[in-house]
Formats: C-alpha cells, sequence, structure tokens
C-alpha cells in the first residue's frame, strides 16, 4: 500500500514564526503535492513537484514555499507563519505508473495563534 | 475561470438507501475524474475514478457517472451504510500534465 506520512498531526505556532510542515512518501513517487483545506473551500493546490529540486507554483502560494531536495520528501515552508494560514494542511504524492490518482497523508493540523 | 463544483453541500440518507452525490465541472477539456471520500480526522481516499471517453464505472456499491452534455458527474452509493458518512470530494483534471482540480465536497450523513 502506498503510504504518504505527514510528520506532525497537530501544531501551534505562533505569528511570525518559521513552520516546517514535512511529507513523506514510500512508493517512489515522482509527483509530490501540497494542499490546504479549509470549511467550504475544499482542498487548493499550495505547491507541487514533479521531480526532485523542480517545484511549480498552484492555485495559493503566496506566504508559502517548498522544497524537494530528495525524491521522498516535500517539505512546505511557512517563512512568517500568520493567524489566516491556520488551516489543514494536506500532502499527496502520485507517479505516472498510479495514472492520474494521487494518494494522501493523513493531514496536519496547524494553528497560528 | 474554470471550476469543479457540487450542486448539495449536504446529503443525509437512511440506512439502506441509495445516495447520489452530485458535481458540477466547467472544463469541457477534462479528461479525467475522481471521487474521493474524506472521514473525520482522515485524507482523502480514492473511491472511484472515470475517464472522458466513458459514461459510466462500476465498483463495490459505488458507481461513477459522467454526462459530458451536461458536464455533470454524479457518485451513487447502493445501500448506504453509516460507515459511508464521510466528506466526498469530487475532482477533474484537465488534459495533459496538470495537478487535479478539487471541488469544495459534500457532506454525507447516514440515518441509522
Amino acid at each position: 500500500d502506498v503510504k504518504v506520512t505527514q510528520s506532525s498531526r497537530y501544531l501551534v505556532k505562533r505569528t511570525g514564526e518559521k513552520v516546517f510542515l514535512e511529507c513523506v512518501q514510500d512508493m517512489d513517487h515522482e509527483n509530490m503535492f501540497w494542499y490546504r483545506q479549509d470549511p467550504g473551500l475544499g482542498l487548493r493546490l499550495i505547491y507541487f513537484s514533479y521531480d526532485v529540486k523542480m517545484k511549480e507554483k498552484g492555485d495559493i502560494p503566496e506566504g508559502y514555499s517548498v522544497s524537494r531536495e530528495k525524491k521522498e520528501r516535500f517539505s512546505l515552508i511557512l517563512e512568517s507563519a500568520s493567524t489566516n494560514q491556520t488551516s489543514m494542511y494536506l500532502c499527496a504524492s502520485s507517479s505516472p505508473l498510479t495514472g492520474n490518482t494521487i494518494y494522501f497523508g493523513e493531514g496536519s493540523w496547524l494553528t497560528v495563534v | 475561470g474554470e471550476s469543479v463544483g457540487l450542486h448539495l453541500p449536504t446529503l443525509s440518507v437512511q440506512e439502506g438507501d441509495n445516495s447520489i452525490i452530485n458535481c458540477a465541472y466547467s472544463n469541457s477539456a477534462s479528461d479525467y475524474f475522481i471521487w474521493y471520500k474524506q472521514e473525520s480526522g482522515k485524507g482523502p481516499q480514492f473511491i472511484i475514478d472515470i475517464r472522458s471517453n466513458m459514461d459510466k464505472r462500476q465498483g463495490q456499491r459505488v458507481t461513477v457517472l459522467l454526462n459530458k452534455t451536461v458536464k455533470h458527474l454524479s457518485l451513487q452509493i447502493a445501500a448506504t451504510q453509516p460507515g459511508d458518512s464521510a466528506v466526498y470530494f469530487c475532482a477533474e483534471k484537465y488534459s495533459g500534465n496538470t495537478p487535479l482540480v478539487f471541488g469544495k465536497g459534500t457532506r454525507l450523513s447516514v440515518i441509522a
């Protein structure tokens, strides 16, 4: 089974802090994604990556950056956390071999106070 | 702009009844559609998918119908069970190497 692991399930950070959300997948997938999920807004794509050291902006990249130094790991970075970044963050991965299906992690709940 | 949306944000059904969750899409170039189920506190899980060259696809207790004429997608769940209670998301993929675009989700509540 595909396993996408998000290292932190629940985080509380202060405004202005730098926040790292880590994601690791164990299926050698080329593609990785970070989504943010808010009530009534569904899943919105922040950044994605189709290969190591590559990154593409999604629909809402402002206030975020990403890092993909290794194929299995995709990190989401909030350079200076703000209260409007309080949300659930979902990491996902896929491969051309899996077709268009993407596999999600369990999510990271971030609260910025 | 192009978007994926849902007709009903919440749906309540009696246990044992069939459920139908609807989704509208606006990008006629989309060539792939997928449904995900998200239980409380968990990440979305794949349910079923369909390509644009198909009208219907069946899985275990689930059926996805695609009507390209009116750009409409539906998920049918037969004999709905309490374990089906979740939020359901549809997603579309534009042609080419592009990420999935998700709708806002429908909450399905099963009444025992």
